[in-house]
């Protein structure tokens, strides 16, 4: 159980072009839905926290215009880089929180996205 | 904003041996949760601790949560070469959302 999937998995594109990243929790409805980039060798850094029908809420220095983030229902949550250039290339993960009781929270990751902008 | 450092950043070890990671914050934390990423994987989550002084273990791995809940370890006994990673903590200071270790990097020779 406790299942989180992204959908793509890889994407090429062109400089310009936008992209959207779907993060699926396939088998809970997840409290929160959190949206992570990760540069090679590097720690996970949080972008935005989202939670259905209410705007997400971005971390410092992450431009909401330029990662919108829709959280349709309890298991969809969707990333769109708008306008990619070469440095938005990087692996993004999404997570699921899932609250078991109190203050058990376990996040549940997807596989993550690879994007290369070209 | 919180910052959450781990050590050492890389551990090279031979099969058998033992290691450890640490991880350290500057403030009070209210749980702490540990994943393990393997190259090209997604992080897995492994366990979370939430009180003082707390020791979790599963198998040859021991997670210990400091008495003054600012800081974390996860040993592990005799390695493998499946224990090959990159083990993260991750903390809260008591709002919904985590912040990541910098992470330390396992390689295991065989």
């Amino acid at each position: 159980g406790a299942v989180v999937s992204q959908h793509p998995s890889w994407v090429i594109c062109k400089s310009g072009t936008s992209v959207k990243i779907e993060c699926r929790s396939l088998d809970f409805q997840a409290t929160t839905m959190f949206w992570y980039r990760q540069f090679p060798k590097q720690s996970l850094m949080l972008m935005a926290t989202s939670n259905e029908g209410s705007k997400a809420t971005y971390e410092q220095g992450v431009e909401k215009d330029k990662f919108l983030i829709n959280h349709a229902s309890l298991t969809l949550s969707t990333l769109t880089v708008t306008s990619a250039h070469p440095e938005d290339s990087s692996f993004y993960i999404c997570s699921a929180s899932l609250r078991t009781s109190g203050f058990e929270e376990t996040q549940y990751f997807g596989p993550g996205t690879r994007l290369l902008v070209l | 904003g919180q910052q959450v450092m781990q050590i050492p950043q890389y551990q090279h070890v031979q099969e058998g041996e033992d290691f450890t990671t640490y991880c350290n914050s500057s403030t009070t934390l209210s749980n702490i949760q540990w994943y393990k990423q393997r190259p090209g994987g997604h992080p897995v989550f492994l366990i979370q601790l939430v009180k003082s002084g707390e020791v979790k273990k599963q198998k040859r791995l021991t997670f210990q949560f400091g008495e003054a809940k600012k800081n974390s370890s996860l040993h592990i006994t005799a390695t493998q070469t499946t224990d090959v990673g990159t083990y993260f903590c991750a903390a809260t200071s008591g709002t919904y959302k985590y912040i990541f270790g910098t992470g330390t990097r396992l390689k295991v020779l065989a």
